[in-house]
């Protein structure tokens, strides 16, 4: 049974880059059949897809989030990682890491709350 | 890139009724492309249905998914009590992937 586990600071300062980690366990970041993405969600509102990567270390990033957005993969870890940076109160959410099979998301971690506040 | 809207945005009904949520494209979906989620306070969404009409692993048949193009349905056919939750429909397109706004089952 894939699991999969996100961890980091739950609070940032504002301007300051949000760092996220989403380590695998069952499974492998590996297989090329898998697409790997975070999504996030703000408090009491909807699910906003933020970007993947696939092992091979192609990405594609939710255009609105592009310009401040990195997402990487270490295989040896199995984990990927998130940094966005000069985030604002906006940027407050619950983040969940999550698997893409097929154009869905079978798999999800159980979600952090990063909050973004002085 | 395609708007999902879902209506009603919440609905009130009892247990053992049926329940028909809508999920509306503002462009072409391919059936292939297309999921369902159910979502409960403090829990990570849960695949319900993809490819617009499949059930995804352990989802009861009591979830059915339907409709193609711009209009799409997910009919929970008797509810349970376990079943109140939050619905978000799903779609994959121009590389990305966007949600609705969902739709709030509630108990009446």
């Amino acid at each position: 049974q894939v699991q999969l586990q996100e961890s980091g600071p739950g609070l940032v300062k504002p301007s300051q880059t949000l760092s996220l980690t989403c380590t695998v366990s069952g499974g492998s970041v590996s297989p090329g059949d898998y697409y790997w993405s975070w999504i996030r969600q703000p408090p009491g509102k909807g699910l906003e897809w933020i970007g993947y990567i696939h092992y091979s270390g192609s990405t594609y990033y939710n255009p609105s989030l592009k310009s401040r957005l990195t997402i990487s993969i270490d295989m040896s870890k199995n984990q990927f990682s998130l940094e966005l940076n000069s985030v604002t109160a906006a940027d407050t959410a619950v983040y969940y890491c999550a698997r893409e099979q097929l154009y869905y998301f079978d798999y999800w971690g159980q979600g952090t709350l990063v909050t973004v506040s002085s | 890139e395609s708007v999902l809207t879902q209506s009603p945005g919440s609905l009130s009904l009892s247990p053992g009724e049926r329940a028909t949520l809508y999920c509306r494209a503002s462009q072409t979906v391919s059936r292939n492309y297309l999921a369902w989620y159910q979502q409960k306070p403090a829990q990570a969404p849960r695949l319900l249905i993809y490819g617009a009409s499949s059930r995804a692993t352990g989802i009861p048949d009591r979830f059915s998914g339907s409709g193609s193009g711009t209009d799409f349905t997910l009919t929970i056919s008797r509810l349970e009590p376990e079943d109140f939750a939050v619905y978000y429909c799903q779609q994959y397109g121009s590389s990305s992937y966007t949600f609705g706004q969902g739709t709030k089952l509630e108990i009446k």
